[in-house]
C-alpha cells in the first residue's frame, strides 16, 4: 500500500489560512488523494479528494504538485472548530473494496 | 438527513465476555465499513461489506471478531472471549459504493477490564 507522510502537528492561529501538507512519493498513476479529518471524540469526516488538477470545495482546496508526489491541503480561513487531525490518503482509483489506510495524520491546533 | 448512528456509544465489559456494536448506516448506502482505532493512532480498516456480504474482512485480527449484516442495511460486529487489547473505539462508515466518499459514525468506545 502507498505510503503518506505528514508533519505530527502544526499550529495556526484563527482566521488565516493553513496549509497541510502531504508527501506521498511512491503514488501510482491511478491513485488518488484523499483528505479526512476527524474532530475530537468524533468518527472521521471527508474533506476533499484530487487526482491531478486543484480541487476546491465549500470545506477546503486541494493543491497537487505536479508530479504528484506531494499535495497540500488549504483551509483558507482557519477557525476554532477546524481543530482536528488532518489524514492523507492514498485511494487506489482501481479499488474493489474501499478500504482507507490511515496514518497518523497531522494535529491541528487554532489559537485564537 | 441522519447520519451513521452506532449504539452503544460506550461499553464496558470483563475480560472473556461476549460484546455486540451495532452500526446504523445512512439509508441508501451499500457499503459498509468498520474501523477500530486506538489510543493516538489513526482509524484501522476491518471490514467492508458489498450489500449483505462481506467483500473484504482482511482485516479482521483473528477469529474471535465476526461482523454481520443480514438484510444489508444494519450491521453487527460481534467480538467473542474479548481481550483488554481489544479496547478501543469501534468506527462504522457507509458510502454509496466503495468508491465514495465514506460517512463516519461517531464510534463506540469499548472498555475490556
Amino acid at each position: 500500500d502507498a505510503k503518506t507522510t505528514q508533519p505530527n502537528s502544526m499550529e495556526s492561529n484563527e482566521e488565516e489560512p493553513v496549509h497541510l501538507p502531504c508527501n506521498h512519493s511512491t503514488i501510482s498513476g491511478t491513485d488518488y488523494i484523499h483528505w479526512y479529518r476527524q474532530l475530537p471524540s468524533q468518527g472521521p469526516e471527508y474533506v476533499i479528494h484530487g487526482l491531478t488538477s486543484n480541487v476546491n470545495n465549500r470545506m477546503a482546496s486541494l493543491a497537487i504538485a505536479e508530479d504528484r508526489k506531494s499535495s497540500t491541503l488549504i483551509l483558507h480561513r482557519a477557525t476554532l472548530r477546524d481543530a482536528a487531525v488532518y489524514y492523507c490518503i492514498l485511494f487506489p482509483g482501481s479499488s474493489n473494496t474501499g478500504k482507507l489506510i490511515f496514518g497518523q495524520g497531522t494535529t491541528l491546533q487554532v489559537k485564537p | 438527513g441522519a447520519g451513521v448512528s452506532q449504539t452503544p456509544s460506550n461499553k464496558v465489559t470483563e475480560k472473556g465476555k461476549y460484546v455486540e456494536l451495532r452500526c446504523d448506516p445512512i439509508s441508501g448506502h451499500t457499503a459498509l465499513y468498520w474501523y477500530r482505532q486506538s489510543l493516538g493512532q489513526g482509524p484501522e480498516f476491518l471490514i467492508y461489506f458489498q450489500g449483505t456480504g462481506a467483500a473484504d474482512d482482511s482485516g479482521l485480527p483473528n477469529d474471535r471478531f465476526f461482523a454481520v449484516r443480514p438484510e444489508g442495511s444494519v450491521s453487527t460486529l460481534k467480538i467473542q472471549r474479548t481481550e483488554r487489547g481489544d479496547s478501543a473505539v469501534y468506527l462504522c462508515a457507509s458510502s454509496r459504493g466503495p468508491l465514495y466518499e465514506q460517512y463516519f459514525g461517531p464510534g463506540t468506545r469499548l472498555t475490556v477490564t
